[in-house]
């Protein structure tokens, strides 16, 4: 089944404690993104990504930092997550830079204490 | 950057009612997409669609790109119809960023 999964799906962490959320896509796509999504503000871009060893910033990449090692996986860091950054996250995929239609996956929501 | 505006923010229709949904933007776009937010939170894109129009069952959706708004129809609305739809859209000459615009939040009832 085509699809993007994300890991984990809840995430309960403390100030300062670096995490990783995983991003996986099986369906060969070139291009991949992150969005966070915050009541009022709609969804918006942290960082996206438009093929291997390729990234670049979205809106609101402060604090976070990604890897794009091989074309499946996109994994977003925080290396010290704070308060501000308790939010859903998404992972999306398409298959060219942008132009064609987004799949997402389900959703990371993210409590940052 | 570009400015994408939904309206009507909230609605609330009976299940059968249609209803249409709307969405401006401030600049040219190559790319507009419009996706459903179910209660649970799952994002589904119904049509990429950066201009003219497309149907899918009993959905469609138009967007007219030198006037710079889309249109998302709902017919027969039904209560799995219920949760957030999204307008999308990538401004003309920018690489790979979609701005979303807030969200219309729908609940149809019985």
């Amino acid at each position: 089944e085509a699809q993007v999964t994300q890991n984990p799906r809840y995430l309960i962490t403390v100030t300062g404690k670096k995490l990783t959320v995983t991003c996986s896509q099986n369906m060969n796509h070139e291009y991949m993104s992150w969005y966070r999504q915050d009541p009022g503000l709609g969804l918006r871009q942290i960082y996206y990504s438009m093929n291997v060893e390729v990234t670049d910033k979205g809106d609101v990449p402060e604090g976070y930092k990604v890897s794009r090692k091989e074309k499946r996986n996109f994994p977003l860091i925080l290396e010290s997550p704070s308060p501000n950054q308790t939010s859903l996250y998404f992972c999306a995929s398409s298959l060219w830079q942008g132009t064609d239609t987004q799949y997402f996956g389900p959703g990371t929501r993210l409590t940052v204490l | 950057g570009i400015q994408v505006e939904q309206s009507p923010p909230d609605l609330i229709l009976q299940e059968g009612a249609n209803s249409t949904l709307r969405c401006n933007f401030s600049d040219s776009v190559n790319n507009l997409q419009w996706f459903h937010q179910n209660p649970w939170g799952q994002l589904i894109n119904l049509f990429y669609i950066p201009s003219g129009t497309k149907q899918n069952g009993r959905l469609s959706a138009t967007t007219v790109a030198t006037e710079r708004y889309s249109l998302l129809y709902i017919s027969s609305s039904q209560t799995t119809d219920s949760g957030v739809y999204f307008c999308a859209v990538e401004r003309l000459g920018t690489a790979s960023k979609l701005t979303f615009g807030t969200g219309t939040r729908l609940q149809v009832t019985l």
